[in-house]
């Protein structure tokens, strides 16, 4: 079955712009998270959506922000972008928390 | 924060098994262990978890004390493929701050041949 998809793979943006960020779960799958990874702070959660509820969200400013449609399907936006948003920002999903999550392969974010 | 504790490094010889240890000293009744791995510049890869049970799927075996303490997982044959950082994290299964994965620093196995 098809895994977690993140589009795009690789994004260049410049300070000040925004960005959103595309995650298709695996299907079936309702709970959709997002985590930031960094040399420096390693892995981040920013933030948990399950059916279209946003459940729990991690300790980023307010220019990070997420949303998740009916089929399950995320974007995360970040606006305002700042160098120190340059990372890897993964996406995960699952049937329920119960479960072990399946990580996307990633969006590596730069910002210049 | 992470409530776990785990060796920044280990290495272990292809074919060989790999043991690797996570304290969680802190964990209580609710909370199950579970482990990932990330292989670099991938996205982690969920490989087990359990409550108090000693568990095992087709990747590896989880051996948790009796005490739910600490834990170790065991990678029977090692291959240079599972060369990669391994997470153990501690979470409950239901509610609140239960939605999201802590990870710490892990531990940077090295499969040697």
């Amino acid at each position: 079955k098809a895994g977690v998809t993140q589009t795009p793979r690789y994004l260049i943006k410049t300070r000040g712009q925004q960005v959103t960020l595309s995650c298709s779960p695996i299907s079936g799958h309702r709970s959709v998270s997002w985590y930031q990874q960094t040399p420096g702070q390693g892995l981040q959660f920013l933030f948990e959506y399950f059916s279209e509820t946003q459940r729990n969200k991690g300790n980023f400013p307010g220019r990070f922000s997420g949303r998740q449609f009916s089929n399950s399907r995320s974007e995360m936006n970040v606006s305002t972008l700042e160098l120190g948003d340059s990372a890897l920002y993964l996406c995960a999903s699952s049937w329920t928390e119960n479960y072990g999550y399946t990580f996307g392969s990633g969006t590596r974010l730069t910002v210049v | 924060d992470a409530k776990t504790t785990q060796p920044p490094s280990m290495d272990c010889a292809e074919g060989r098994a790999a043991n690797l240890p996570c304290n969680h000293s802190t964990i209580s009744g609710n909370e199950y262990v579970y482990w990932y791995r990330q292989i670099h510049s991938q996205g982690p890869q969920y490989i087990i978890h359990g409550l108090k049970n000693n568990e095992t799927n087709e990747m590896a075996s989880l051996i948790i004390t009796e005490d739910r303490k600490s834990s170790t997982l065991i990678l029977p044959h090692a291959t240079l493929r599972d060369t990669a950082v391994y997470y153990c994290i501690v979470r409950g299964n239901s509610g609140g701050s239960n939605y999201k994965l802590t990870f710490g620093k892990g531990t940077l196995l090295t499969v040697n041949p």
